[in-house]
């Protein structure tokens, strides 16, 4: 059972958007920054959004993120094939001391 | 460039220990601190725990489900951090990846990652 919820899967065709989110608490999301990151299968994980909304060099502006009280949502547009792939939302949770991430989301592009 | 390289993975049996190392080039390591996170198979993402540069202590948090057991340091004159893991259990079977926390907070995030390394615990 993840600290952070997101739903299992979620799918869209291709050029389409798509939103994941990813419910915490008070003690994580509410006061601590969020960041995703996409896991293709058999690789490392790939930072996608930091301090809730920015994107590192590299990445499309495709990909964006808010957060609001303790939930935070990662969006995408127009979809691409190479999206296909597993969707994280990770943060600190300040009252277990620990880095905690949500199950993971995985996104099929139909 | 940042690289993260981990290594000592392996086939170890319940109850053993095994010691993983992650050697990093291409930035000052003692300015970062470092985490670990594994991945059990068909599973999701796990931090294990993370330890602080020197400017704050060293001091290291674990996950509840390796402490105790595990323990994280650095030796930042060779520019690499270990996970020393006693105690196996067959649960603890995973990818496990270093990665560089990219600013102070505790909260920050992560983006750069090891390649990983398997460790397999079975009798």
């Amino acid at each position: 059972q993840s600290v952070l919820t997101q739903p299992p899967s979620v799918s869209a065709a291709p050029g389409q958007k798509v939103t994941i989110s990813c419910s915490g608490s008070s003690s994580n999301i509410w006061n601590n920054y969020v960041s995703w990151y996409q896991q293709l299968p058999g690789t490392a994980p790939k930072l996608l959004i930091y301090e809730n909304n920015k994107r590192p060099s590299g990445i499309p502006d495709r990909f964006s993120g808010s957060q609001s009280g303790t939930s935070a949502t990662l969006g995408i547009t127009g979809l691409q094939t190479g999206d296909e792939a597993d969707y994280y939302c990770g943060t600190w949770d300040s009252s277990l001391s620990a880095w905690v991430f949500g199950g993971g989301t995985k996104l099929t592009v139909l | 460039e940042v690289q993260l390289v981990e290594s000592g993975g392996g086939l170890v049996q319940p109850g053993r220990s095994l010691r993983l190392s992650c050697t990093v080039s291409g930035f000052t390591f003692g300015d970062y601190a470092l985490s670990w996170f594994r991945q059990a198979p068909g599973e999701g993402l796990e931090w294990v725990g993370f330890i602080r540069t020197q400017a704050y202590g060293e001091t290291t948090e674990y996950a509840a489900s390796v402490k105790g057991r595990f323990t994280i340091s650095r030796d930042d004159s060779k520019s690499i951090a270990y996970l020393q893991m006693n105690s196996l259990k067959t649960e603890d079977t995973a990818v496990y990846y270093c990665s560089r926390q990219e600013y102070y907070y505790d909260s920050s995030c992560y983006r750069y990652w090891g390649q990983g390394t398997l460790v397999t615990v079975s009798s």
